[in-house]
């Protein structure tokens, strides 16, 4: 059973680089049908693409957040990490990272297993 | 970007109704639809995809339908289990966008 698992800080001060790694288990990253992505959720609130990325490292990001975002991956651990700078209160979220499964011929895909989740906190 | 437009906002209904949650498009996406399921504290679930093929797992008294710019989740027979939040996912094109959502709350 395919598992996904996010760690980093639960809190980051304004103005900072947030810094999230998802460690997936029971599967490769490696597979040529899946992306993975990042998604957040803002306390009470609905869900946002934050950007996903293809073992390759092929990257896809929301252009809401795009001059902030990077992710990456490092297929030798099974892991991909996100980073976010100049994080201000507005980024406080829960951040999940989730595998995307290629559904098309030009390669767009649905979010089929998810993490559980982590909360992300920015405040001094 | 596509703007999608997902009713109603909140749901009341009674275990044993059929409800139904409806999602629109700016613009065509062919059947490039996802529902997700979320409790409360919990990751969203895949209910649906390409609109209306029902995740493996998935009761099947959840069905989803349409194409282009409308479409829609049907829950048959509500159960205790259902009461929840659901949102659609358009993966036509980037950015990748989610419905406001719909809370399905008991009546």
């Amino acid at each position: 059973q395919l598992q996904l698992q996010e760690s980093g800080p639960g809190l980051v001060k304004p103005s900072e680089t947030l810094s999230l790694t998802c460690t997936v288990s029971g599967g490769s990253i490696s597979s040529s049908s899946y992306y993975w992505g990042w998604i957040r959720q803002p306390p009470g609130k609905g869900l946002e693409w934050i950007g996903s990325i293809y073992y390759s490292g092929s990257t896809y990001y929301n252009p809401s957040l795009k001059s902030r975002v990077t992710i990456s991956v490092d297929t030798s651990k099974n892991q991909f990490s996100l980073k976010l700078s100049s994080v201000t209160a507005a980024d406080t979220a829960v951040y999940y990272c989730a595998r995307g499964k290629v559904a098309t011929e030009d390669e767009m895909y649905y979010f089929d297993y998810w993490g559980q989740g982590t909360l992300v906190t920015v405040s001094s | 970007a596509i703007w999608m437009t997902q009713s109603p906002s909140l749901l009341s209904a009674s275990t044993g109704d059929r409800v139904t949650i409806s999602c629109r498009m700016s613009q065509g996406i062919s059947s490039y639809l996802a529902w997700y399921q979320q409790k409360p504290g919990k990751a969203p679930e895949l209910l649906i995809y390409a609109a209306s093929t029902l995740q493996s797992g998935v009761p099947s008294r959840f069905s989803g339908s349409g194409s282009g710019t409308d479409f829609t989740l049907t829950i048959s027979c509500l159960q205790s289990e259902d009461f929840a939040t659901y949102y659609c996912q358009q993966y036509y094109s980037f950015p990748y966008s989610f419905g406001q959502g719909t809370k399905l709350e008991i009546k």
